[in-house]
């Protein structure tokens, strides 16, 4: 099973500030087939991003996704009020899908 | 709009069964694998269990193989979940979701999620 770890736990930040989020998987996944989504209270996660870098229909440019292997990132280049959420990667490369334990980006 | 609702859920003791369902629509349920997925409120997300198109392959996370199994009828377009022997650490949000990539592609990658119905296991 891949474990992927999230870092940090939780993020305080101001609407417009730039946000890096880490992903690191314990081996590396095969494809890049790394996604990242997000998840507000009371609602299912959101998918933003896929093959580790592709953005999901409708997600604003403002977010990007890198990396290969086992280390990956999700950055927001300006966050928006609607962005402050928690954030999950999660692996679908082959089964047991496993998911980060997430990263709260909240508003300081 | 996909849509994906999820029922069944419910209070239920240690040691008993509960089915979960999830209603598909608006998009051609038989092309597309399915997952559940579950949520203890406030916690992360784990993967529970995926079925092909077809119904033909399933496959299942380590702390519920051998107790809980997934189904589909595709004429109904509705994807079930099994779920015998349950535990109090069953407790979760169950989440229906469906997959990116119609089956050919053979990539899970989870798109769209129902709203989830919640099971909570306590005697």
């Amino acid at each position: 099973e891949i474990v992927l770890t999230q870092s940090p736990g939780t993020l305080s930040l101001s609407p417009g500030e730039r946000v890096t989020l880490s992903c690191r998987a314990s081996q590396t996944i095969r494809s890049n087939y790394l996604a990242w989504y997000h998840q507000k209270p009371g609602q299912p996660p959101r998918l933003l991003m896929y093959g580790a870098s592709s953005r999901a229909t409708g997600i604003p440019d403002r977010f990007s996704g890198s990396g290969s292997g086992t280390d990956f990132t999700l950055t927001i280049s300006r966050l928006e009020p609607e962005d402050f959420a928690v954030y999950y990667c999660h692996h679908y490369g082959s089964a047991p899908f496993t998911f980060g334990g997430g990263t709260k980006v909240e508003i300081k | 709009q996909v849509q994906l609702v999820e029922s069944g859920g419910g209070v239920v003791q240690p040691g008993r069964s509960l089915r979960l369902s999830c209603a598909a629509s608006r998009f051609t349920f038989s092309n597309y694998d399915m997952h559940w997925v579950r949520q203890v409120p406030g916690k992360g997300l784990e993967w529970v269990a995926l079925i092909s198109y077809d119904g033909t392959s399933k496959y299942y996370g380590d702390s519920v193989k051998g107790r809980f199994t997934i189904s589909r009828d595709n004429s109904k377009d509705t994807l079930y979940l099994q779920m015998n022997s349950l535990r109090v650490e069953d407790t979760a949000v169950y989440y229906c979701a469906k997959v990116a990539f119609a089956a050919a592609a053979g990539i899970e990658l989870i798109q769209f999620w129902g709203q989830g119905t919640q099971v909570t296991v306590s005697s």
